[in-house]
Parts: structure tokens; C-alpha cells; sequence
């Protein structure tokens, strides 16, 4: 049963702390997508990678969050320092290019609150 | 830049037809996406159609899309309490891997 894991599923820090969230796309998928959820905002696309090489990370705040994929299994979060706005459900989604429409599987999330 | 548009509640009551209306602005779509989120899980994709497409039916779902308004439709036969979720539709382009949600509509189904 492919699927798309995420670790930790909850995490709860003190502001300025550093904050690393996994993820660990179906086997196989080259893309791998991170967004943020709120109630607010809903939905962001905070940075997408191909072939581990990111593509698009505007969306993402530059000076405290980054995002790497050390392997074709292992794409990490990190945010450094976090601060209580960043208190969110961040998801993670993979996908495979060149499918005829573009699926993205999701992970089941990191619920992160920054208090 | 893209945006898509939907309501953010629905409540229907079980037994009655749920349709979640969602409006998008990219012309270039391709393909038009709709994702189910249950309670404490990530999105997981429902159906999708395709642009040159007005009807998809796929048992209890059907999703209407007029191209020409933007506007695109999930109809739920039958509601049942476990069609409580939040809706997201998105859109995607061919050749690109982004897709663009809205902020999702929440269902929920009235016993």
C-alpha cells in the first residue's frame, strides 16, 4: 500500500526553537510538493522539487524556512527559528511527472504548533 | 496570477444532493481537480476532468464544467454523514506539476 509518510504527525516548540519536519514520498514519484495549512490562508505551496531539485520555493519565507531533499526518499522541512505564526499543518505530496494528469498523493501532515 | 474561488461551507442534510461550486481564472487549464479532506488527514483526490470535457459522472459523483464561465461543479448523489469533509478544487496545466487550490468548502451532512 504506497503511500506518502510524514514525521513527526504532531510537534509542539517554543518559539526560536528549530522545527524539522520528513517526509518520505511513494517510492517511485519524482516531485515532491510542501504546503502549509491554515485556517486563514488555506493552502500554500511552499516549495516543489523534480528529481530532488527544487523547482519553485516563493512561496517560502527565505529567512527561516528550508527545504532540501537529501535523496529520492528523504525530503526535508526545516524552520529556523520558528516563530508561533508558523503554528500550521504542514503537508507533504508526491507525484510522478509526465503522468497524463498531474496527481499528487499526500502525506497525512505535521500539525506544528509554536508557542 | 491563477486563483481559484469557492464557498467555504455547505450543509446539506443526509439523503438530499450536495453541489460544491467552485470558479477558476487560468484559460490554459488543463485538467480540473477535485480533493476530499477528511478530519485530520491530507488531501486525497476524488475525481478530476478534463478541459475539453463538460460532464464526468463516476457513481454517486458528478462534475459539471462550463469552460467558457470558468466554473466548475461536484455534484453528491445521496449525501451520507460520511461525505463530511472539506472540498478543495484546484487546477493544473499540462506540462506543469503545480496545481492551484482554493481554500476548500466544508460539507457537512445533517443526519
Amino acid at each position: 500500500d504506497a503511500r506518502v509518510t510524514q514525521t513527526p504527525r504532531h510537534k509542539v516548540t517554543e518559539m526560536g526553537q528549530e522545527v524539522t519536519m520528513r517526509c518520505q514520498p511513494i517510492l517511485g514519484h519524482n516531485t515532491v510538493f510542501w504546503y502549509r495549512q491554515t485556517m486563514m490562508q488555506g493552502l500554500e505551496l511552499l516549495a516543489y522539487f523534480r528529481n530532488r531539485a527544487p523547482l519553485d520555493d516563493s512561496g517560502m519565507p527565505k529567512d527561516r524556512f528550508s527545504a532540501e531533499m537529501p535523496d529520492a526518499t528523504l525530503a526535508t522541512l526545516k524552520i529556523q527559528p520558528s516563530e508561533p505564526r508558523d503554528s500550521a499543518v504542514y503537508f507533504c505530496a508526491s507525484g510522478l511527472s509526465g503522468a497524463i494528469y498531474n496527481e499528487q498523493f499526500f502525506g497525512p501532515g505535521t500539525r506544528l504548533t509554536v508557542l | 496570477g491563477e486563483d481559484v474561488e469557492q464557498s467555504l461551507f455547505l450543509s446539506v442534510r443526509e439523503g438530499d444532493s450536495s453541489v460544491i461550486n467552485c470558479t477558476y481564472t487560468d484559460s490554459s487549464s488543463t485538467y480540473l481537480y477535485w480533493y476530499k479532506q477528511e478530519p485530520g488527514a491530507g488531501l486525497q483526490l476524488l475525481t478530476y476532468i478534463f478541459s475539453n470535457m463538460d460532464m464526468k459522472q463516476d457513481q454517486r459523483l458528478t462534475v459539471l464544467l462550463n469552460k467558457k464561465d470558468k466554473h466548475l461543479s461536484l455534484r453528491i448523489a445521496d449525501t451520507q454523514t460520511g461525505d463530511s469533509a472539506i472540498y478543495f478544487c484546484a487546477d493544473g496545466e499540462a506540462g506543469s506539476y503545480q496545481l492551484t487550490f482554493g481554500k476548500g468548502t466544508k460539507l457537512s451532512v445533517i443526519p
